[in-house]
């Protein structure tokens, strides 16, 4: 079974608002990483943090990691339909995927 | 930062034919690259790991022989579709393991078999 699962499956937000998806996984891990997909696209790494991290920004991205209730949290601040996409998540562990989050930023 | 090439991005074939899917690392050496497979509005699915110098490990349920997967070189894995129907008409992904970045993706492949 997979090692990351996303939540919510469907996020359906106003451009503006922030978007925050969440993951869970099972095992010890060294790192996490989250992804975007563009429909019928390949994905697009958007940032990785490690085990030793708790909180990683990258522009308007921030990433928290919870090693002690195995999840990770990504928040979209000021989104934009742009950032409409499927939102994946996966672990150094192994590379299986969730099923992701879809989110639909509306303009 | 990395990249990784697919080629080719779209592909339609026969029945019954063979497809073979290119993955290359430009910038970066892979011992490890991995193959997924998904459909329409659905998660990808990890089919097998590649390691450069050795056998592909599948995921329970792939077909060894129907997916032939080398990793010959540090920057090349391929797949290849065999006896190729319609069913196997999906998108496929490939990822290598790069260092710094964690995983990076290939653009996918979308094969349609007729």
């Amino acid at each position: 079974s997979q090692q990351g699962e996303e939540d919510p499956q469907a996020l359906s937000i106003q451009e503006g608002e922030n978007a925050t998806m969440n993951c869970s996984y099972k095992t010890s891990i060294n790192n996490l990483q989250w992804y975007r997909q563009n429909s019928g696209r390949g994905l697009v790494h958007l940032i990785l943090i490690r085990s030793n991290e708790r909180e990683k920004h990258s522009g308007r991205l921030r990433v928290t990691l919870d090693t002690s209730k195995k999840s990770s949290s990504l928040l979209i601040t000021a989104s934009r339909a742009a950032d409409t996409a499927s939102y994946f998540c996966a672990t150094d562990y192994d590379m299986r995927f969730g099923a992701g989050t879809r989110l639909t930023v509306k303009p | 930062g990395a990249v990784v090439s697919q080629h080719p991005s779209r592909v339609i074939c026969k029945s019954g034919t063979s497809v073979k899917i290119e993955c290359r690392s430009l910038d970066f050496q892979a011992t490890t690259m991995f193959w997924y497979r998904q459909f329409p509005k659905q998660s990808l699915m990890l089919m097998a790991t590649s390691n450069e110098g050795s056998k592909a490990t599948y995921e329970q349920g792939v077909e060894k022989d129907k997916f032939l997967i080398n990793h010959a070189s540090l920057t090349l894995s391929t797949l290849t579709v065999t006896s190729a129907h319609p069913e196997d008409s999906s998108f496929y992904i490939c990822s290598a393991a790069d260092r710094v970045d964690g995983y990076t993706f290939g653009s996918g492949t979308r094969l349609t078999v007729v």
